[in-house]
C-alpha cells in the first residue's frame, strides 16, 4: 500500500463547477501538508500549505486536512480553464530533511 | 525569485551509458531532491540531500548515484543507464525543516528517453 493515495482522474469539469480533489493516507505521524499545481511541461508549484488539522483558504481555492481520518482535500470554487492542470498532494513528518511524500497526482480539465 | 535551474529539458541517451543531470538552485536552500514523475505513479524520491556531502536515499535509489559537492548543485547519476529509467526527472530545493515554511520549489524537469 501507498503511504498516499491519490485517484489520478482524469477528472473533467465545465467551467464555474466546484471541484474536490482528495488524498487519504497511512502515515499518522505526518503533520504538515501541501496541494501542488502542474502546469503542463512544467515543474509543480506550491498552491496550498496546511499545518496539522484544520482549513485554510486563499482565494477560490479551500485545503481541508482531517487527521482523525488521514484525509485530506482541496476545493476549487468557480473553476476556470486556467485551472486546467496536474494537482498533487504531497505531505511530511516533523523532521529536518523536508522530506516529501507525494500522492500519483489529479489530472484536472475545466472546460469552457 | 526563487530558482532551481536543471541542466537539461530534454536529455536522448543509449542504453549503458552514464547519464549525469544537473541542478543548481540560487537561494542557499540546505536541502535538495531528486524526484522522477511517471504516469500514474506520481513523483518519486530518488535521492535527497540536507546538507553538502550529505545524502539520504529515497524510496527507488536502485540504478542511481547522486553527489552533493557544493550547497547550490546536486547532480543525479545513472550509472548504467537503462530503458525503464526513461522518465521525467524533477530536481527540488527547500529550507531546513525547522521552520514551517518549507515550501519546495521545483525545477523545470528534465525528460530523459533511454534508448
Amino acid at each position: 500500500q501507498k503511504e498516499v493515495e491519490q485517484d489520478p482522474g482524469p477528472l473533467s469539469v465545465p467551467e464555474g463547477a466546484i471541484v474536490s480533489l482528495n488524498c487519504t493516507y497511512s502515515n499518522s505521524a505526518f503533520q504538515y501538508f501541501m496541494w501542488y499545481r502542474q502546469y503542463s511541461r512544467k515543474g509543480p508549484e506550491l498552491l496550498m500549505y496546511t499545518y496539522s488539522s484544520g482549513n485554510k483558504e486563499d482565494g477560490r481555492f479551500t485545503a481541508q486536512v482531517d487527521k482523525s481520518s488521514k484525509y485530506i482535500s482541496l476545493f476549487i470554487r468557480d473553476s476556470q480553464p486556467s485551472d486546467s492542470a496536474t494537482y498533487l498532494c504531497a505531505m511530511r513528518v516533523t523532521s529536518n530533511t523536508g522530506k516529501l511524500i507525494f500522492g500519483q497526482g489529479t489530472t484536472l480539465q475545466v472546460k469552457p | 525569485d526563487v530558482k532551481v535551474t536543471q541542466s537539461s529539458r530534454y536529455l536522448v541517451k543509449r542504453t549503458g551509458e552514464k547519464v549525469f543531470l544537473e541542478c543548481v538552485q540560487d537561494m542557499d536552500h540546505e536541502n535538495m531532491f531528486w524526484y522522477r514523475q511517471d504516469p500514474g505513479l506520481g513523483l518519486r524520491l530518488i535521492y535527497f540531500s540536507y546538507d553538502v556531502k550529505m545524502k539520504e536515499k529515497g524510496d527507488i535509489p536502485e540504478g542511481y548515484s547522486v553527489s552533493r559537492e557544493k550547497k547550490e548543485r546536486f547532480s543525479l547519476i545513472l550509472e548504467s543507464a537503462s530503458t525503464n529509467q526513461t522518465s521525467m526527472y524533477l530536481c527540488a530545493s527547500s529550507l531546513k525543516s525547522g521552520s514551517l515554511n518549507t515550501e519546495a520549489f521545483f525545477g523545470q524537469g528534465t525528460r530523459l528517453t533511454v534508448v
